[in-house]
């Protein structure tokens, strides 16, 4: 089975600064899809940014990126010029074959002002 | 902007009461997902449907939970009785096919306290 997890519970960053979320996943599926959501304190998930596992290419969405390692079956994200709304919860999510999201723990990110 | 929309928003019970959550989907959407989500916890997916169809409910407490999508729209998910362990945040997602490349978009979900 598959399984997702964030070793950091939570992180700090200063406004405008960069921080970088982990994450690390274990399978035996070649092809699947890897997600970083954000969850705002009282306001529903959002998508940040998803990799496709056979895309070598790291993805990127303005300020966020991720580090795409798949042979350490690693994918951090970080977040560039931090500003204070993106402090949240960030879930680290892997889709499976059986069309089946897992959600790592999370990581709390605060933003220092 | 289309939203998820998910009622009540906050729900107080006693245990071994029923209560029951609503979910209204983005128009369209053919997939609904209804998670559980423990505080200090992700999401954990309890029933997955396609229009009206369940596809995977393989973590869904089949003895209290229930959920159903009559008309392959709305959603309601059921506990019946409530126990103190069910306390949570219960969010509803849904997309416009069940494959990764389609965006789940999530509702501001229902957090349950059970006494």
């Amino acid at each position: 089975a598959q399984t997702v997890t964030q070793s950091q519970p939570e992180m700090s960053v200063q406004e405008a600064e960069t921080v970088t979320l982990s994450c690390t996943y274990d399978t035996s599926e070649s092809d699947y899809y890897l997600f970083w959501y954000k969850q705002p304190p009282s306001r529903q998930m959002i998508l940040v940014i998803r990799q496709e596992a056979y895309k070598q290419q790291n993805a990127t969405e303005n300020r966020f990126s991720v580090n795409f390692q798949k042979a350490a079956k690693s994918f951090s994200l970080k977040i560039s010029d931090s500003q204070l709304g993106d402090a949240a919860m960030y879930f680290c999510a892997y889709f499976s074959g059986t069309y089946k999201y897992i959600f790592g723990t999370g990581t709390r990110l605060k933003v220092l002002a | 902007e289309a939203e998820v929309a998910q009622s009540p928003r906050y729900k107080i019970t006693e245990k071994s009461q029923a209560v029951a959550f609503w979910c209204d989907p983005i128009s369209g959407h053919a997939t609904l997902y209804w998670y559980r989500q423990i505080l200090g916890q992700g999401p954990e997916l309890l029933v997955q449907f396609q229009d009206e169809s369940v596809v995977d409910d393989s973590q869904l407490p089949k003895d209290r939970f229930s959920a159903e999508r009559l008309k392959g729209v709305d959603s309601t998910l059921k506990i019946q009785p409530a126990e103190l362990g069910d306390s949570a945040m219960y969010l509803c997602a849904s997309s416009e096919g069940r494959g990764a490349r389609n965006i789940q978009y999530f509702g501001a979900g229902t957090r349950l306290s059970v006494l």
